[in-house]
């Protein structure tokens, strides 16, 4: 079965910092990848998404995610972090039809 | 504001109870998704419909149960409430069900058993 591992249950940057969050997934087939993140009191939002056409996947909110196949890993990164950034960040992959979720990882931005 | 309504967005209830949650996909999707998130088991898979029909089924437990109607809206029936099923509802819909299709999830409904 395919899944996903998050490394950090939280992660915590200064406000301009460099934001990365680790995923690494399982998967005998290339996957479709996905960020997705949850700001509080709401449903999760679609950052980005893997499918092969790229390695480099740009998303919403300046967020992008490298594909790396011998690392197995799919790490979402911004170049400097916002206050507005401050959410639960989830990557998934397809398992099967629907999609498997990661623990997630929550993003703290402090001033 | 992802089209997906989910009601209600809170329900207090009492362990043996049984209660329905809605799900209204956002117009033209065809597919809908159902998934608990908690604390403890993180967000799981529970059940997807497509135009009506079971698409796949994830870790849902028999005492729960779902359906989508002709409508498309999807109703998810949780009987003999137990305090480990208090948690996070969600509802996604897409348009087609396909692997890799981008969800849109609903703001989900708050289920505490007491």
């Amino acid at each position: 079965a395919q899944s996903v591992t998050q490394l950090g249950s939280h992660v915590s940057v200064s406000e301009g910092a460099l934001v990365l969050l680790r995923c690494n997934y399982s998967s005998s087939v290339p996957p479709y990848l996905f960020w997705y993140v949850q700001y509080p009191n709401q449903g999760l939002q679609l950052l980005l998404k893997y499918t092969s056409a790229a390695t480099l996947v740009k998303g919403i909110n300046g967020f992008e995610a490298e594909f790396k196949k011998s690392e197995t890993s799919f790490h979402l990164t911004k170049p400097s972090a916002h206050m507005s950034d401050a959410a639960e960040y989830f990557c998934a992959v397809t398992g099967g039809r629907a999609l498997t979720f990661g623990s997630g990882t929550r993003l703290q931005v402090q001033p | 504001d992802s089209g997906v309504t989910q009601t209600p967005k809170h329900l207090i209830t009492a362990t043996g109870q049984r209660v329905t949650l809605r799900c209204s996909p956002r117009s033209g999707d065809l597919s809908v998704y159902w998934y608990q998130q908690s604390l403890d088991q993180g967000l799981q898979f529970l059940i997807q419909y497509y135009n009506g029909e079971e698409r796949a089924k994830g870790n849902i437990l028999e005492r729960f149960s779902a359906q989508q109607f002709p409508d498309l809206h999807s109703e998810l029936n949780l009987s003999s409430l137990e305090l480990g099923d208090s948690a996070l509802y969600f509802c996604a819909s897409s348009v087609g069900g396909a692997a890799g299709e981008k969800l849109f999830f609903g703001s989900g409904t708050q289920l505490s058993v007491l």
